[in-house]
């Protein structure tokens, strides 16, 4: 079974400042993703970013970048210079590779930025 | 390039009702997954739909159902509604499933369904 982990039910950052969102996971899948997924309160879920566990870097887009760390099984969100359209809930989802596997969803962190 | 569409956006239902919710992925996705998200439970997932076979369902029960067309458009239907099922249903689509690769999904903005 997979199980992902979110800490921090909320986080408050100053806008122009980074942020970091936690995330560990749990899996027996020799081979998975990682996604990181932004909810505004409109409702849709938008695709941030992706890591595969395979990756030998840590992903990047634009302002997102996860920090991958395998063997403390962590795939943290960090967004560099925060904007007030940042303000939404994300959530860290894992899909494995074994079988029809499915997203597994954290809890999520909400996030309020603040001018 | 048009996004997931499901409709409607809203729905009020009573409970006791059956209600059928619509999903119609990117172009050129063929694989469909419905989650149910709900302030106490959080994200879950409903089903999974490709090439028209259901390939994987979640934990709930059997009043939760669902189809896909040959267009790849998916339905779900929620049978003798009850209160718990008030819920923002959201539909993903992904260009395959099952153990080819870490494909990433992408969401339709939910159906949002109250059942009073």
């Amino acid at each position: 079974a997979q199980k992902i982990t979110q800490t921090q039910p909320g986080m408050f950052v100053q806008e122009k400042e980074a942020v970091t969102l936690d995330c560990t996971y749990d899996t027996s899948d020799p081979s998975y993703g990682l996604f990181w997924y932004k909810q505004p309160s409109s409702g849709e879920m938008i695709f941030l970013i992706y890591q595969g566990s395979y990756d030998q870097q840590n992903a990047t887009e634009g302002r997102y970048s996860l920090n991958f760390q395998k063997a403390r099984k962590s795939a943290n969100l960090v967004i560099s210079a925060s904007q007030l359209g940042d303000s939404a809930m994300y959530f860290c989802a894992m899909r494995g590779t074994s079988g029809y596997s499915t997203l597994t969803f954290g809890k999520g962190t909400m996030l309020l930025v603040s001018p | 390039k048009a996004g997931v569409t499901q409709t409607p956006r809203y729905l009020i239902k009573t409970r006791g009702q059956q209600v059928t919710l619509s999903c119609s992925p990117i172009s050129g996705h063929r694989s469909v997954s419905w989650y149910q998200q709900t302030p106490g439970q959080g994200l879950q997932f409903l089903f999974e739909y490709f090439s028209e076979t259901q390939r994987n369902k979640g934990n709930f029960p059997g009043r939760f159902s669902g189809r896909q067309f040959s267009n790849s458009r998916s339905e779900m239907n929620v049978s003798t509604l009850e209160l718990g099922d008030s819920a923002l249903y959201l539909c993903a689509s992904s260009l395959a499933a099952g153990p080819q690769g870490n494909y990433g999904y992408t969401f339709g903005s939910g159906t949002r369904l109250t059942v009073v």
